[in-house]
């Protein structure tokens, strides 16, 4: 059960657009189309951003979007905004277990 | 709206055990899994248990399995969480999160957590 890989920080300035990799294995994120997305700021629970790979819940800016390729799946912010800055963790689910991402801090210059 | 209240956190010696709490409210508690979730202090999140909505399946992660159980009770609409021989690393904010209503692959709410600390 190893922590799915992310870059442990991404940064860009207001307006831009950056991407978060997630990089699972042929097991969890190669096979199942169950990667979701949470944002966490400091303090704070996580909060549900992406879910199945590609959909936002609703009330979720369209500036986020999720993608996935063979085993590794991505977070694009665009638009980037100071309030995006936080902490964002991928997660990937299968019917016996969930494992989540090392965590990305997203940081806004 | 959804709302999930954990409890029952603490300071507790190596070895010893704790009950967490969740109490859920604003949806029909019965019809969903629920899930918990910790995080150690500035680390990131690990899945710990679930448990299907009827109680039946449990699912736990390696590093628990065998010292936490999960349950929970329809009837009071409340989530639980035994926690037996504790470890300094057991050490997190446990937080309770449900399955997600559109998919039950993600986690839609969660709860502000509750500090366990486990130190002598």
């Amino acid at each position: 059960q190893s922590a799915l890989t992310q870059p442990a920080s991404v940064s860009g300035s207001p307006g831009q657009s950056i991407t978060i990799s997630c990089t699972g294995t042929s097991s969890d994120i190669g096979y199942y189309d169950y990667v979701s997305w949470y944002q966490q700021h400091p303090g704070k629970a996580p909060k549900l951003m992406i879910y199945t790979v590609n959909k936002r819940p609703s009330g979720v800016s369209d500036r986020f979007s999720g993608s996935k390729s063979g085993n590794t799946a991505s977070l694009t912010i665009s638009g980037l905004q100071a309030e995006d800055e936080a902490d964002y963790y991928c997660s990937s689910y299968t019917s016996t277990r969930t494992v989540f991402g090392t965590g990305t801090t997203v940081i806004v210059l | 709206q959804v709302q999930l209240v954990e409890s029952g956190g603490g300071v507790v010696q190596p070895g010893r055990s704790l009950r967490l709490s969740c109490a859920a409210s604003g949806f029909t508690f019965n019809n969903f899994g629920m899930h918990w979730v910790r995080q150690a202090p500035g680390k990131g999140l690990e899945w710990v248990a679930v448990i299907s909505y009827d109680g039946i399946n449990k699912y736990y992660a390696d590093s628990v399995k065998g010292r936490f159980t999960i349950s929970r009770d329809n009837s009071r609409n409340t989530l639980y969480l035994q926690m037996n021989s504790l470890r300094a690393e057991d050490t997190a904010v446990y937080y309770c999160a449900r399955e997600g209503w559109l998919s039950a692959t993600t986690f839609d709410s969660w709860g502000q957590g509750t500090l366990v600390t486990v130190s002598s």
